[in-house]
């Protein structure tokens, strides 16, 4: 099967632009979650979709979105970007609720 | 909420020898154990995951155990060679909130 796929792969914006990310999970996976990896802070979780509802929800402010279309591919948006959200953003999917994750790529954002 | 603390942040090793890579975690509702193996610049990969109902966890050269009442885990990777040189990082999830909470990572370098 193939992996999880990200679009797109690296982003450069300006502050106060806003961002839409893409993550397309591995075939029959129906779990997306997103996280934020930053030296600074590790890696941090966004949020996680089910069946196209958000379960889960990190300590990310409202600028940070996602949702999960019926064919459980995803997207998470950044409105109103800030220096501080340059970071790579990896999403992750599994099979189901509650089972293990495995990571797509990621997305480079570099905020200027 | 979780919080889980990795400890060496940094791990030196000759090829050959053993490497051992620690975890505490704080909610003792936590069930689920993965780490994961990131290089530089790739995704971070699944090695090896345990569940709170097994103490021990094995293979080939990488184990895992999991002292629930101390609440902490450990990676052992045994004779080790360069390509194990990565960053590794613990995590923890409850079926409750299934979010990875993940430690700050272990730089392992392998010499030859």
């Amino acid at each position: 099967k193939a992996g999880v796929t990200q679009t797109p792969r690296y982003l450069i914006k300006t502050r106060g632009q806003q961002v839409t990310l893409s993550c397309s999970p591995i075939s029959g996976h129906r779990s997306v979650s997103w996280y934020q990896q930053t030296p600074g802070q590790g890696l941090q979780f966004l949020f996680e979709y089910f069946s196209e509802t958000q379960r889960n929800k990190g300590n990310f402010p409202g600028r940070f979105s996602g949702r999960q279309f019926s064919n459980s591919r995803s997207e998470m948006n950044v409105s109103t970007l800030e220096l501080g959200d340059s970071a790579l953003y990896l999403c992750a999917s599994s099979p189901s609720y509650q089972e293990t994750q495995y990571f797509g790529p990621g997305t480079r954002l570099l905020v200027l | 909420g979780e919080n889980v603390e990795q400890h060496p942040s940094t791990l030196s090793v000759q090829e050959g020898d053993s490497a051992v890579i620690k975890c505490t975690y704080s909610d003792s509702a936590s069930n689920y154990f993965p780490w994961y193996k990131q290089e530089l610049g790739k995704r971070p990969q699944l090695i090896i995951d345990i569940r709170s109902n097994v103490g021990e966890k094995k293979d080939q050269r990488i184990a895992v155990t999991l002292n629930k009442t101390a609440k902490h885990f450990s990676l052992h990777i045994t004779e080790t060679q360069p390509e194990d040189s990565a960053v590794y990082f613990c995590a923890a999830s409850n079926t409750g909130r299934r979010a990875l909470t993940f430690g700050s990572g272990t730089r392992l370098q392998v010499q030859p």
